[in-house]
């Protein structure tokens, strides 16, 4: 069965250093791969896909993923944190059929 | 462009009420989705639609039935709503399954 895991719950990090947040997918083919954020009370919003091609895809607000097919990952990257990127991230994979199935998400809390 | 929109945003029912949740997008997207979220469990997909007039399940359909008459609108029906249902309900769509999701706002449901 396919299956999306975000094996970190919960991340502390201080204001000005590096964030990264693990993404790894059960598929039987490469999937399209997506990162969401979603702040207190919004909706979700939409920080990067992969598809195809170059595996290392560049979003906004300063994030980065890559894509690494041997290890079925999809870490999320920002070298460094601003208090505005507190809040939960939400890894995705769509499938051609059309579900598109998210990971349980990982809160960010950012420090001063 | 008002995107997804979600009525209504807040709703008390009592146990074996019935309620729908509206969702209308105005960007002629072929796939919608509905998830609910849960604190610690992510967002679990209910319900989903690839265009007008063909739906399918998702991972958590009990209790929960849709209708996709036209493109614009996927409302999501609670028969006999239980405390189990007390959620935040999210609508998505997208152009389609390798394309970016676009969230409303929440419904914010509770079953007493």
């Amino acid at each position: 069965a396919q299956s999306v895991t975000q094996p970190d719950i919960h991340i502390t990090v201080s204001e000005g250093a590096s964030l990264e947040l693990r993404c790894n997918y059960s598929y039987g083919a490469t999937p399209y791969l997506f990162w969401y954020v979603q702040s207190p009370g919004q909706g979700l919003q939409l920080l990067l896909k992969y598809f195809s091609g170059d595996t290392l895809v560049q979003g906004i607000k300063g994030f980065e993923a890559e894509f690494k097919r041997s290890q079925s990952s999809f870490n999320l990257r920002k070298p460094s944190v601003h208090w505005s990127d507190a809040a939960e991230y939400f890894c995705a994979v769509g499938h051609s059929w059309g579900k598109l199935q998210f990971g349980a998400g990982t809160q960010v809390v950012v420090t001063p | 462009n008002a995107g997804v929109t979600q009525t209504p945003k807040f709703r008390i029912l009592k146990i074996g009420q019935s309620m729908t949740l509206q969702c209308t997008q105005d960007m002629n997207h072929n796939y919608m989705y509905w998830y609910r979220q849960d604190p610690g469990m992510g967002l679990k997909l209910i319900y989903y639609s690839v265009g007008a007039g063909i739906t399918d399940k998702g991972e958590v359909p009990n209790g929960y039935n849709v209708s996709r008459s036209t493109t614009e609108d996927f409302p999501l029906r609670l028969e006999l709503a239980a405390p189990s249902q007390t959620s935040v309900y999210f609508c998505a769509s997208s152009l389609d399954s390798a394309a970016e999701a676009f969230f409303g706002q929440g419904t914010r449901l509770t079953v007493v």
